[in-house]
């Protein structure tokens, strides 16, 4: 399978602290995505990172990708309450897709 | 989330039952995608429509019939379904399909479902 899978399942920390979740697949990518999703809702894109890439930053949020390890890290800094959320990388090749199982990453204020 | 909308957003049937579930893409999208989400589980694909016409069914059981009359709409036909069936429903467009990964999808909300 190609599915990503994020480490670790589950994270909880201080408001204004840093999170830093990982994901890692099995065979080569062209592209790989990072997205949220709110308790019970849909999720939302958050950046996108090609295989070409090593690192990319959204306001708050720094992706790392590095395709010699298969893995890519999305670290979201002075975390914040509504940061709570689950987090979900999405590799591609080709016409697949495939969304991992998610980390759930909880911020106490 | 307002640029796909989900109907309903909880259903519960019992196992002899039909339902469908609908969703609707104002982004003018190309491509739209059916998704399951179990608890502990990778979102799985469930379908692919680019144009209006399926270009993916990943091994769904036949109890799953999906429709795409136009490219703003899909359905979800829903008949004798078992409590495993049981799950988040997420319907999402994208601008194109396949394109290696580096389409961007949009979610609706999703349909929670719960099949007694």
């Amino acid at each position: 399978s190609q599915q990503g899978e994020e480490d670790p399942q589950a994270l909880s920390i201080q408001e204004g602290e840093n999170a830093t979740m990982n994901c890692s697949y099995k065979t080569s990518i062209n592209n790989l995505q990072w997205y949220r999703q709110n308790s019970g809702r849909g999720l939302v894109h958050l950046i996108l990172i090609r295989s070409n890439e090593r690192e990319k930053h959204s306001g708050r949020l720094r992706v790392t990708l590095d395709t010699s390890k298969k893995s890519s890290s999305l670290l979201i800094t002075a975390s914040r309450a509504a940061d709570t959320a689950s987090y979900f990388c999405a590799t591609g090749t080709g016409n697949q897709f495939y969304f991992g199982t998610g980390t759930s990453l909880t911020v106490i204020p | 989330e307002t640029g796909v909308t989900q109907t309903p957003r909880h259903l519960v049937m019992g196992m002899t039952n039909k339902k469908s579930l609908k969703c609707e893409q104002h982004l003018g999208h190309n491509a739209m995608y059916w998704y399951k989400q179990s608890a502990k589980k990778p979102l799985e694909l469930m379908f692919v429509y680019s144009l209006e016409e399926r270009v993916e069914n990943n091994s769904v059981p036949s109890r799953f019939s999906p429709e795409c009359p136009n490219s703003s709409h899909l359905f979800l036909h829903l008949h004798t379904l078992q409590p495993e069936d049981s799950a988040l429903y997420l319907c999402a467009s994208s601008q194109a399909w396949g394109a290696e990964g580096k389409e961007t999808q949009y979610f609706g909300p999703g349909t929670r479902l719960l099949v007694l």
